[in-house]
């Protein structure tokens, strides 16, 4: 069975500054997908950021960027120039490369972002 | 557009009663999806829907879930009787494909359940 593992319960950084989430898997599978979730607070889970396996290259959308190592099962979350919106629960999930998988979850790191 | 919405927002009732989530998909998404997160824990997947059929219902946790999805567009997720182990935040998503990793999904905002 797969597992997502976030080690950082809770996180915080000063707007503007550099802070990185991380997040560690288990999967015995070679082609699968990874995600990264945000919850702002009372609001909807909104996709940030997806990684596919099988591409070498990191992903990077905006201020948002991955350091994705396939070999240490290793998925971290770099936001740079944090922005007081930014405050969320992040969540790690895992999907494996088949139609209509259901995502596996890990348990949340709440970012907070201080002026 | 409409984002994926669920009624009601919060609900509380008591154990051995039964309670009624709804999830309203985006428009046109065939997949449609049921998490939930206990008592502060991991996010963990319950179902999927591809239109009204059960693709994979492997996280169900028991018999006292019921969902359904009649005629493709909103679906339903009872549970009778709730237990005091049910409460937590009940999740939807929807996406159109249902391809994994090409596809989004797209989540609700939740409906948090509380079993007194």
């Amino acid at each position: 069975a797969q597992t997502v593992t976030q080690s950082q319960p809770e996180m915080s950084v000063q707007e503007a500054e550099t802070v990185t989430l991380s997040c560690t898997y288990d999967t015995s599978e070679n082609n699968y997908y990874l995600f990264w979730y945000k919850q702002p607070p009372s609001r909807q889970m909104i996709l940030v950021i997806r990684q596919e396996a099988y591409k070498q290259q990191n992903a990077t959308e905006n201020r948002f960027s991955v350091n994705f190592q396939k070999a240490a099962k290793s998925f971290s979350l770099k936001i740079s120039d944090s922005q007081l919106g930014d405050t969320a629960m992040y969540f790690c999930a895992f999907t494996l490369d088949n139609y209509g998988q259901n995502f596996v979850f890990g348990p949340g790191t709440r970012l907070s972002v201080l002026p | 557009e409409a984002g994926v919405t669920q009624f009601p927002s919060h609900s509380v009732i008591e154990k051995g009663q039964t309670v009624t989530l709804r999830c309203d998909p985006i428009s046109g998404h065939d997949n449609l999806y049921w998490y939930r997160r206990v008592m502060g824990k991991e996010i963990k997947f319950l179902l999927h829907f591809v239109k009204e059929s059960k693709q994979d219902e492997s996280g169900m946790p028991n018999n006292r879930f019921l969902a359904e999805r009649t005629g493709g567009t909103y679906s339903t997720l009872k549970v009778q009787p709730a237990e005091l182990e049910d409460s937590g935040v009940y999740f939807c998503a929807s996406s159109q494909d249902g391809l994994a990793g090409e596809d989004t999904q797209y989540f609700g905002p939740g409906t948090r359940l509380t079993v007194l």
